[in-house]
């Protein structure tokens, strides 16, 4: 049972134009979620973070927003430019003791049309 | 650059085979991690090891073996593996258990 999901495998907008990415999540345990950015033939690399304190984090043209009831999160890309075009990963954890354990979605390619 | 580097990039190898993938980081992080990516499926933990020891083992075939002999070197033995082990394997680092995980560009494994 997948405790992480991404429900849309893609999603495809204009250049200049917002990117809305969005997670669900099942484990009321979670309290740190973060968004992998992958290209073709490299490994995820770390976009943004959000604490479960938080439900807003932004960083540039990248804003995540969390809410804990609904158990959703989203990522918001703006303006989208072509660069962006990639899979974009939600993941999870729950800071337990001695836990390292990220749970991923399956992912979200995104396609900036310009 | 990330970081992380897994060597070989891509591997094709006989089920009856014995290979090894390894990683390296110099970020002097103290945990690192295997996991597998299956065509569309999410990202697999496999093994995570802290400060050399393994602390997870998420349920994996003895045909994979883990080792770490330090901190910045992570390996996977594979031996008689199956078709269906064909993913791609990714390493992965970070400095705490709960904070964002630095990857590899992973290895493109085909079994036979």
């Amino acid at each position: 049972d997948q405790q992480v999901k991404q429900n849309s495998p893609s999603l495809s907008v204009q250049e200049g134009r917002i990117s809305i990415l969005n997670c669900d999540y099942t484990n009321s345990m979670f309290d740190y979620f973060l968004w992998y950015k992958k290209y073709p033939a490299e490994g995820p690399t770390f976009l943004i973070s959000i604490s479960s304190i938080k439900d807003k984090n932004e960083d540039g043209r990248f804003t995540v927003f969390l809410n804990k009831s609904a158990k959703h999160l989203s990522l918001h890309i703006v303006p989208s430019q072509p660069g962006d075009s990639a899979v974009y990963f939600c993941a999870a954890s729950a800071s337990g003791a001695g836990s390292y354990q990220l749970t991923f979605g399956k992912g979200t390619k995104l396609s900036v049309i310009p | 650059e990330t970081g992380v580097t897994q060597t070989p990039r891509h591997l094709v190898m006989g089920m009856t085979n014995k290979k090894s993938l390894k990683c390296e980081q110099h970020l002097g992080h103290n945990a690192m991690y295997w996991y597998k990516q299956s065509a569309k499926k999410p990202l697999e933990l496999m093994f995570v090891y802290n400060f050399k020891e393994q602390t997870e083992n998420n349920s994996v075939p003895s045909r994979f073996s883990p080792e770490c002999p330090n901190s910045s070197h992570l390996f996977l033995h594979l031996h008689t593996l199956q078709p269906e082990d064909s993913a791609l394997y990714l390493c992965a680092s970070s400095p705490t258990g709960n904070t964002e995980a630095f990857f590899g560009q992973g290895t493109r494994l085909t079994v036979v």
